[in-house]
Formats: structure tokens, sequence, C-alpha cells
């Protein structure tokens, strides 16, 4: 079975500075993995997709994430973080068999000005 | 496009009533899905169906039951309301997980 662990409940950071929200999975099987952010009472969009190929992958809002299979970790990353970004942001991961999304437990984003 | 629509959006339940939370999409999506998020806990798969006739259990599906008889709907059934199932319900659809799925608005439900 497939499982990710999100290591940080919450970071805060100030507006304009770096931030990265960590993420590592467990699985005997290749996997894919996801990043989807939830803003205050709304439902989750997608942020980012890794599927295969290149192992940085951009999405939206200029967030970024690397996959790394040695160290089973796909961490998300944004160089300049505004106001806007402060939401829930969950790692979720799956396999091509069972087909089914496994989400972590989230994390936390909190943007001061 | 409505997307995902859930209903209803909020609903307060007696322990032991049941109760049927109703999801449709309307994007020939093939792939649904039902979450229940808690605090700390994040989002956990009670039941998933990647097709009309064909459903499965996820990690949490004790208390609930599904059927898919079209490829738009997929309600979620309480069959007797516990408190333990006080959450946040949210449906989701995709054409294929590697797609990314699309979520609903999601139904906040209180059982007393």
């Amino acid at each position: 079975a497939q499982s990710v662990t999100q290591l940080d409940s919450q970071v805060p950071v100030f507006e304009e500075a770096p931030v990265e929200l960590r993420c590592n999975y467990s699985s005997s099987v290749s996997v894919y993995l996801f990043w989807y952010v939830q803003y205050p009472n709304q439902g989750l969009q997608l942020l980012l997709k890794y599927l295969s190929g290149s192992t940085l992958v951009k999405g939206i809002n200029g967030f970024e994430a690397e996959f790394n299979k040695s160290q089973t970790s796909f961490h998300l990353r944004k160089p300049s973080v505004h106001i806007s970004d402060t939401a829930e942001y969950f790692c979720a991961v799956s396999a091509r068999y069972p087909d089914k999304l496994i989400f972590g437990t989230g994390t936390r984003l909190q943007v001061f000005p | 496009n409505a997307g995902v629509t859930q209903t209803p959006k909020f609903q307060v339940l007696k322990t032991g009533q049941s109760m049927t939370l109703q999801c449709a999409q309307d994007m020939n999506h093939e792939y649904m899905s039902w979450y229940r998020q808690d605090p700390g806990m994040g989002l956990r798969l009670i039941h998933y169906s990647v097709g009309a006739g064909i459903t499965d259990q996820g990690e949490v599906p004790n208390g609930y039951n599904v059927s898919r008889s079209t490829t738009e709907d997929f309600p979620l059934r309480l069959l007797s309301a516990a408190p333990s199932q006080t959450s946040v319900y949210f449906c989701a659809s995709s054409l294929g997980t590697l797609r990314g799925y699309t979520f609903g608005s999601g139904t906040r439900l209180t059982v007393v």
C-alpha cells in the first residue's frame, strides 16, 4: 500500500520569503505524486504532479516540486510567497494499481505581511 | 459546466439516523471518490469508483455505502449515523487519477 507523510503540520513564513513544504512517500511499487491546495472553505485544486520523466515539475502559482526517488521525497517549493498563498497544502500518492489517490495529513502555510 | 456538485452543503443528524450525501458531475468523468476531512488527519478515502457499476473500498469504509448506477452520480449513504462521522465530506471526479481530480465544495455533517 502507498502512504505519504507530511512532516510539518504548520509552516509560518513572511511574505516574499522562500518556502519548502516537505513530503515523504512510502511504496513498494512505482508511484505518481501530487500536490493539491485547499483555500479556506473550498475544495481542493491540483497544484502539480509527477508522473515520470524530469524530476523537477512546475505547477501553478509559481510552485515547483522535486521528485527524489532515493530519499522517497517530493518536496514543494516556492522562491517567494505571497499573502494569497495562505492555504492548506496536501501531498498525495497513487500507483498504477490500485488507481486510488491517498492524501497526507496536510501542511497549513501561513504567510505574514 | 457545473463541475462537481455536492448536496446538501450542511446537515445535522441525530445518532442512528440515515442519510444520503449526493454527488453529481457533468464532465463525463469515469473516476469518482468520496473523502472525509478531519482536523489533523487530512483527507481519508472512504470509497471510490472507476466507472459505472464498479466501486471499491478506501481507507475508512466502515459505516458508509456507495453505488454507481450512472457515470454522473455517486451517492454516499450513511446507514446509522454516529458522532464519529461528524466531518466534512468531499466528492471528487476525474478522467483518471493521473489527470488530477476535480473536487466539490464539500458537505459539512454534524452528528449529535
